[in-house]
């Protein structure tokens, strides 16, 4: 069971390089979503899609680019990488059990580093 | 704008007791409150969470309290233990199309054996 799986794990970039995150889930979830944390800002949304096709912004977007391959994959894209993009970012699908709660399926998430 | 405050921003406690971590929130439109749990390196996991039509929740160790009036929730880790050494997050949503979660600052908590 892989759950959510998000590569790279770690990655430096130069500032205004540019890069992508993949991420991939095989729950077949329909909403996907992409948050940074950062030290005592706990976890903010930076892109999410409620469904295949479809992306919407969310709190912090600017600096980002979204695609929703398909249902599996949603991927961030970061044109040109600025020091304060420096973060750890975490993709995460939407789990819907038989019980009323619901919650997210986390990936293990991406630790970036622009210098 | 902060949506959802919670403290404190640290916690240390002592095996066996009781940990209690605090949020509060603005957007009187939430209405589902979970809390997530943390361990390093990994990917926030869901642990419990309440709708705000019941004032408690309990599962286990881990209990919600929910006060609706002052917009205010908590999480109690009852005989707290050193694997309960993670970093909390609160989180607040309104239950449409997104469930889009806003998250708290997280709590990072430390019991001592």
């Amino acid at each position: 069971n892989a759950g959510v799986t998000q590569t790279p794990k770690f990655q430096v970039l130069k500032t205004g390089q540019s890069m992508t995150l993949q991420c991939a889930q095989d729950m077949n979830h329909n909403s996907m979503y992409w948050y940074r944390q950062d030290p005592g800002m706990g976890l903010r949304l930076i892109y999410y899609s409620a469904s295949e096709g479809t992306t919407d912004k969310g709190e912090v977007p600017n600096g980002y680019n979204v695609s929703r391959l398909n249902k599996r994959e949603f991927s961030l894209r970061l044109e040109s990488a600025a020091p304060s993009q420096t973060s750890v970012y975490f993709c995460a699908s939407l789990s819907r059990g038989l019980r009323e709660d619901y919650g997210y399926t986390f990936g293990s998430g991406t630790r970036l580093t622009v210098v | 704008q902060q949506q959802v405050k919670q403290s404190p921003q640290s916690l240390i406690v002592q095996k066996g007791g009781i940990s209690i971590i605090n949020c509060a929130y603005e957007n009187t439109a939430f209405d589902y409150f979970p809390w997530y749990q943390q361990f390093p390196g990994k990917g926030p996991a869901l642990l419990i969470a309440i709708r705000p039509d019941v004032s408690e929740k309990k599962e286990g160790r881990f209990t919600i309290s929910f006060n609706k009036s002052a917009k205010q929730f908590s999480l109690h880790i009852m005989d707290s233990q050193p694997g309960d050494s993670a970093t909390y997050f609160c989180a607040a949503s309104r239950m449409d199309s997104s469930y889009k979660l806003i998250f708290g600052s997280g709590t990072r908590l430390l019991v001592r054996p």
